[in-house]
């Protein structure tokens, strides 16, 4: 079984950069045809896509936030990355990770981490 | 970017109710169209892809319907453990969108 697990500091400073890490275990990281997401929530609000990397380090950006986002994957650690320059507190909200995956067509989100908080504020 | 509405923003069901959420696109998006499941201080967990297609475990009180630009997601006879706020999604065209979320509560 596929499980996603989010890492990285739960308080960051605003103007600085955001950097979290989604570790995968349970296999398919390098080995399937999926992409890999980060999606964020704000407190009490609605999910926002940030942006996918598939394996061979292809992107896609949510153009909202494409000048301040970076991610990145380490197929050998089987991890994926997430940097978000230029915070403010509106930044501030729970970060997913979580794998795409192909169905006629379609891509759905069929694996999710757990989450992980990251606060701006100074 | 495509927009989701969904409706209503809020329901209060008694249990073995029958319950209903809709989701529109602001253009057609074929059955690219998904839902998600999020109890509170959890991550989203997939119930249906591709409008109508249920994911490996998921109860068989939920389904879904729809194409184009109008999409049902149902709960047939609720149980307490459905209280949660539901999520459509769109992977038709990017950026992947989501609607604003509805929340079902049991009374």
């Amino acid at each position: 079984q596929v499980q996603l697990q989010e890492s990285g500091p739960g308080l960051v400073k605003p103007s600085q950069t955001l950097s979290l890490t989604c570790t995968v275990s349970g296999g398919s990281f390098s080995s399937g045809s999926y992409f890999w997401s980060w999606i964020r929530q704000p407190a009490g609000k609605g999910l926002e896509w940030i942006g996918r990397i598939y394996t061979s380090g292809s992107t896609n950006y949510n153009p909202s936030l494409k000048s301040r986002v970076t991610i990145s994957v380490d197929t050998s650690k089987n991890q994926l990355s997430l940097k978000l320059s230029s915070v403010t507190a509106a930044d501030t909200a729970v970060y997913y990770c979580a794998r795409e995956d192909l169905w006629w067509g379609f891509w759905y989100f069929d694996h999710w981490g757990q989450g992980a908080l990251v606060t701006v504020s100074s | 970017e495509i927009v989701l509405t969904q409706s209503p923003g809020f329901q209060s069901v008694t249990p073995k109710e029958k319950v209903t959420i809709t989701c529109r696109a602001s253009q057609t998006i074929g059955t690219g169209l998904h839902w998600y499941q999020q109890k509170p201080d959890q991550s989203p967990k997939l119930l249906i892809k591709y409008a109508s297609q249920s994911f490996s475990g998921v109860p068989s009180r939920f389904s879904g319907s729809g194409s184009g630009t109008d999409f049902t997601l149902t709960i047939n006879s609720l149980e307490a453990e459905d209280a949660a706020t539901y999520y459509c999604h769109q992977s038709s065209s990017l950026p992947w969108t989501f609607g604003q979320g509805t929340k079902v509560e049991i009374k």
